[in-house]
């Protein structure tokens, strides 16, 4: 148990539509880094927030948004969904500060699997 | 070309073997990590390193930062070491870069 957790577990959407996944972070822990995995496939970096304020963001279009909560948990919104969006989204929680080096490992959450059809 | 890749892509081992997973990178780093994905998706993270060598259990990583490679070794291999063992090292900020991932499984 990393102390991370993600709502839903499994989602199943149709093409067009929105969605939005969450993450609650470990405790103490401010920033969170969103992920995308497609089948068989590492992660790939979404963007990551650091005390409610976007941080760096990876190669993805802008129907991919972020928010973080004042208590650090975060949304991931994915709009005008596509079927190359299936995929597992992870979340990962760390401690750090903006620009500088990270302290510490990163933790994972269980993961959203998300199917469009 | 991958900025992270990682060999081999899939590894049978039988139990009580010493198993070896490589991972080589091309971009600086401030760290890398070795994770660990079970079939259920989750992701474990087993090692940060940023430089030699660091042990836990039968779990052995090992960095040459000059050589831009990192190995994992598992000694004594069980079958419920079989997962996906991932190589990821972070660039800028907090970014990780993930490798493809190496399946392992080790049977009875």
């Amino acid at each position: 148990e990393t102390g991370v957790t993600q709502s839903p577990t499994h989602l199943i959407k149709t093409r067009g539509q929105q969605v939005t996944l969450r993450c609650s972070s470990q405790s103490g822990h401010n920033t969170v880094s969103w992920y995308q995995q497609a089948l068989g496939q590492g992660p790939q970096f979404i963007f990551q927030y650091y005390r409610e304020e976007e941080n760096g963001r990876g190669n993805f279009p802008p129907r991919f948004s972020g928010l973080q909560f004042p208590n650090y948990s975060s949304e991931l919104n994915v709009n005008a969904l596509e079927l190359d969006d299936s995929a597992l989204y992870l979340c990962a929680s760390s401690s750090g500060l903006a620009g500088v080096r990270v302290r510490g490992t990163q933790y994972f959450g269980p993961g959203t699997r998300l199917l469009v059809l | 070309k991958n900025e992270v890749e990682q060999s081999p892509q899939n590894l049978t081992a039988q139990e009580g073997e010493f198993i070896t997973i490589n991972c080589s990178y091309s971009v600086g780093i401030s760290a890398l990590h070795w994770l660990q994905q079970h079939p259920g998706g989750g992701i474990v993270s087993l090692f940060m390193l940023s430089s030699g060598k660091k042990k836990h259990g039968r779990l052995i990583a090992t960095i040459n930062i000059q050589e831009k490679h990192s190995s994992l070794h598992i000694t004594a291999s069980h079958p419920r070491d079989s997962a996906v063992y991932i190589c990821a090292v972070r660039t800028s900020g907090s970014r990780l870069t993930f490798g493809e991932g190496t399946q392992l499984t080790v049977n009875p």
